[in-house]
């Protein structure tokens, strides 16, 4: 199934960042976000929809509600500049992700 | 430290064939899934396929755009997961990485550094 995302974002320094996610089957499955630097492996930053792991950043969070979800980076520093990709799966197993959102920090 | 190291890219002709390997370190490798996933220059990320533990009978699934021409094994007793790719088509050519499912629905927690497929004549 298809997740749609922004294609760009655009914040300055120390203001909130707001990407979404939208995809009919997101109430049913949990969503993933990932970071996707230049030239880097993509690093998870949220899972099952607002679950941060270890040595992510307070600043990033995650909601969802209904068939759109959002990742929020508060407070967004520089080193945030990069490729942001939601995640989800159905109940076979397969996997999708979203078409990316670049995150341009000003 | 968990590490997962992807070998095996390189240059291939269309219709050829190569294997990629994912060797795994840092964690018990039996126990967990992997993913391939890949990323052709300039664009997202695409989920090309997985396979699960043992515990999961090794099940294993793939994108439509793959079924019948790749397929993914692992050796445990070897911590090693293998991408066969067959009649590789130039829309192949991409950065492939796996990546290993996490524990209680974390999702893909670790991923390796990627190794590049060119499929060109």
């Amino acid at each position: 199934y298809d997740l749609t995302q922004p294609p760009s974002v655009s914040v300055s320094p120390g203001q909130t960042a707001r990407i979404t996610c939208s995809g009919d089957a997101l109430p049913k499955y949990y969503t993933y976000w990932y970071q996707q630097r230049p030239g880097q492996a993509p690093v998870l930053v949220i899972f099952k929809d607002s679950q941060r792991p270890s040595g992510i950043p307070e600043r990033f969070s995650g909601s969802s509600s209904g068939t759109t979800v959002t990742l929020t980076i508060s407070g967004v520093q520089t080193e945030d500049e990069a490729d942001y990709y939601c995640q989800s799966a159905d109940s076979s197993g397969t996997w999708f992700f979203g078409g990316g959102t670049k995150l341009t920090v000003l | 430290e968990v590490q997962l190291v992807e070998s095996g890219g390189g240059l291939v002709q269309p219709g050829g064939s190569l294997k990629l390997s994912c060797a795994a370190s840092g964690f018990t490798f039996s126990g967990s899934g992997i993913h391939w996933v890949r990323q052709a220059s300039g664009k997202g990320l695409e989920w090309v396929g997985r396979i699960r533990s043992k515990a999961n009978s090794h099940a294993t699934a793939y994108v439509a755009s793959v079924k019948g021409r790749f397929t993914i094994s692992r050796d445990d007793s070897k911590n090693t997961a293998y991408l066969q790719m067959n009649s590789l088509k130039t829309e192949d050519t991409a950065v492939y990485y796996c990546a290993r499912h996490g524990t209680d629905q974390k999702g893909f927690d670790y991923w390796g550094q990627g190794t590049l497929v060119t499929v060109s004549s």
